[in-house]
């Protein structure tokens, strides 16, 4: 299993910035960063995923650090919806796109309140 | 992101018969399909990989012959639990991705054997 660490819980306040952090210190240089959400009782849902620059969506944004042993990731406005069970994951890159079977650890816990 | 889509949404069975669940990729091919399974406040656990053509690869643990996995074409993948049993109930999800490329989740199907 490739190792990543996140906290098992987050709260954060309806309208402001959910920053959900995760260490993946031992990353190899061909491995993406790969971020999904499982909200309660539905499958997971992909977020984000980036290899060492920093990436946005519509959804997030993904920081990564210059040494690539952490991220972080940004929900700009966190909004009710947004409670779930995230996950950072690690998978194997091949000849530029992902590559690997996606495995789950315990992921974070956010809990956004109003 | 891709769509992902199951069928049924939720079964309920009795002991000793069998069940099966259709995963299907609504807007591209998947190359490769996965079949994971949620017990209640527990991360997913990968069952299986198959690739479009060819036999199913059980993780450790799981049984090929209770749990057949078909991937027939490239846009549907079946599950059926054989002989089902009270143990079985829990929430099965599907997964899949063209190529190397990212892994996008259906809804899961949640089964409960009586």
């Amino acid at each position: 299993d490739a190792k990543t660490t996140q906290p098992p819980s987050m709260d954060c306040a309806e309208g402001r910035a959910a920053n959900l952090p995760c260490n993946h210190s031992t990353i190899s240089g061909n491995e993406y960063v790969y971020w999904y959400r499982q909200i309660h009782s539905q499958g997971p849902q992909y977020i984000i995923h980036g290899l060492k620059n920093n990436e946005t969506n519509e959804m997030a944004s993904l920081i990564i650090t210059e040494d690539r042993k952490s991220s972080t990731l940004i929900l700009p406005h966190a909004t009710l919806r947004d409670t779930a069970v995230y996950y950072c994951r690690r998978l194997r890159n091949a000849g530029g796109t992902s590559y690997g079977k996606l495995t789950f650890g315990q992921g974070t816990i956010l809990t956004v309140h109003p | 992101g891709a769509v992902v889509s199951q069928h049924p949404s939720r079964v309920i069975c009795k002991s000793g018969t069998s069940v099966k669940i259709e995963c299907r990729s609504l807007d591209f091919q998947a190359t490769t399909m996965f079949w994971y399974r949620q017990f209640p406040k527990k991360s997913l656990m990968l069952m299986a990989t198959s690739n479009e053509g060819s036999k199913a690869t059980y993780e450790q643990g799981v049984e090929k012959d209770k749990f057949l996995i078909n991937h027939a074409s490239l846009t549907l993948s079946t599950l059926t639990v054989t002989s089902a049993h009270p143990e079985d109930s829990s929430f099965y999800i599907c997964s899949a991705r063209r190529y190397q490329e990212t892994q996008y989740f259906g809804p899961g199907t949640r089964l409960l054997v009586l």
